[in-house]
């Protein structure tokens, strides 16, 4: 069936140090592609999304792009920092049949220390 | 524009009991959908409800069923608690699924214990 393979964590990175966490999908069609991040005890929130093929999607400086040739979809970001820490979840979103569902990834849990 | 509601936020039941969860989406949203969260399994995935209409369900036994009411407010009920029901459970609701948003909006989880 369709799947996301999440880089395992956890992550622990020092303050300004580069992020990257990996997540690659199965092809089946061409999903809609998401990360999705939840901090500590709260829901998850949407953080950056890609629609097709070489879109990069960008937010808080964090970014990702759609890699068809490589069915990937790996988080990255320059410079983190403290309020970074959080779970970050990569979610392919499938269709078919009649519906529309997210598939996510078991999570990648990255502390920031100053 | 308040997020999304989940209620109880903790409750702890034994074994064989049953329990409900509430959900109350966005304003304007229609469709709510509900995830499993354990450390174990990660997040998966329940059913999703869409104008009071099941449009897809997870792999999920038959002890695990769910409703959605006209003012798109959701309940799951799970019958029956088995120790492995222990979980945060995850209310998203969106605007109008299947249209290639794919955007959900979280609410903090009902976390569910059971002894």
């Amino acid at each position: 069936g369709d799947s996301v393979t999440q880089m395992e964590g956890p992550v622990t990175l020092s303050e300004e140090a580069f992020l990257t966490i990996n997540c690659t999908y199965t092809a089946t069609g061409y999903p809609s592609l998401f990360w999705y991040v939840q901090y500590p005890g709260e829901g998850l929130q949407l953080l950056l999304k890609a629609t097709k093929a070489d879109d990069k999607g960008s937010n808080k400086g964090f970014e990702a792009t759609y890699r068809k040739e490589t069915t990937s979809f790996h988080l990255e970001k320059g410079s983190v920092q403290v309020s970074d820490s959080a779970v970050y979840f990569c979610a392919p979103a499938y269709s078919g049949a009649g519906s529309y569902q997210l598939t996510f990834g078991k999570g990648t849990k990255l502390s920031v220390i100053p | 524009k308040a997020g999304v509601t989940q209620t109880p936020r903790y409750l702890i039941k034994t074994r064989g009991q049953q329990v409900t969860l509430s959900c109350s989406p966005i304003s304007g949203h229609r469709s709510v959908s509900w995830y499993q969260q354990t450390p174990g399994q990660g997040l998966q995935f329940l059913f999703e409800y869409f104008s009071e209409t099941q449009r897809n369900k997870g792999n999920f036994p038959g002890r695990f069923s769910g409703r959605q009411f006209s003012n798109s407010r959701s309940e799951m009920n799970v019958s029956t608690l088995e120790l492995g029901d222990s979980a945060l459970y995850l209310c998203a609701s969106s605007l109008a699924w299947g249209y290639g948003t794919g955007e959900l909006f979280f609410g903090e989880g009902s976390r569910l214990t059971v002894l």
